[in-house]
């Protein structure tokens, strides 16, 4: 299984940006790259998810390293409701399953 | 409803008793995932339905764990013989198709006493 390394946990003032790093250096050529949240009490949120491209939504930017190795999520002005633990996924493709692993992520405080 | 619903939201059962957890996906969404998390643990995967193709049950942790989808639309995961390390909060969530993001519901919390 391909797997993801992430801190254990970051900081972040509020209203300023995050960048939360994510590695896969066995990440294959057609794996997408997938980024959940989980607030607490509640059940994970997905984020964003990209291949190679850089992308953007209304709640973050995924920024992706030329080789595919590496991701960054970007949260462009933390808020106290972005506190969380941030998953980085890669969603494996190919024939057979295409489960989500969820490893331990990375836990996001947000300072006021 | 626009989202995945999963019910009970919280189920308390005797050990030894057998419980089924429901799960109604996104409309239109072929792939749907259970995964449970217990008490500050992480999520851990248990099967996964796409389509009409064979589930994917790598991930029940014994025989008394069995889960079907009818129709292509709603699950159930059923518990036979609860266990008290049963105990966790059991996630559902649905996606369009294999590749795009995935949609949880707000979980069932079960206990066993």
């Amino acid at each position: 299984d391909a797997k993801t390394t992430q801190p254990n946990s970051m900081e972040s003032n509020e209203e300023e940006p995050v960048h939360l790093p994510c590695n896969h250096s066995t990440i294959s050529g057609t794996d997408y790259i997938h980024w959940y949240r989980q607030l607490p009490s509640q059940g994970p949120e997905y984020v964003i998810h990209g291949l190679t491209s850089n992308v953007n939504n209304r709640m973050a930017s995924l920024a992706i390293a030329e080789d595919r190795k590496s991701s960054t999520l970007i949260l462009h002005r933390a808020t106290l409701r972005d506190a969380a633990v941030y998953y980085c996924i890669l969603r494996v493709s190919g024939a057979g399953s295409y489960q989500l692993t969820f490893g331990k992520g990375t836990k996001l405080s947000v300072i006021p | 409803g626009a989202g995945v619903s999963q019910s009970p939201s919280n189920k308390v059962t005797e050990k030894g008793k057998d419980v089924e957890l429901r799960c109604d996906p996104i409309s239109g969404h072929t792939a749907l995932y259970w995964y449970r998390q217990s008490l500050g643990q992480g999520l851990e995967f248990l099967i996964y339905f796409q389509g009409n193709s064979a589930p994917d049950k790598s991930g029940l942790p014994s025989d008394r764990f069995s889960a079907e989808r009818t129709g292509g639309s709603v699950s159930t995961l059923t518990i036979q013989r609860t266990q008290q390390e049963d105990s966790a909060v059991y996630l559902c969530a649905s996606s369009l198709d294999r590749g795009v993001g995935a949609f949880f519901g707000q979980g069932t919390r079960l206990t066993v006493v």
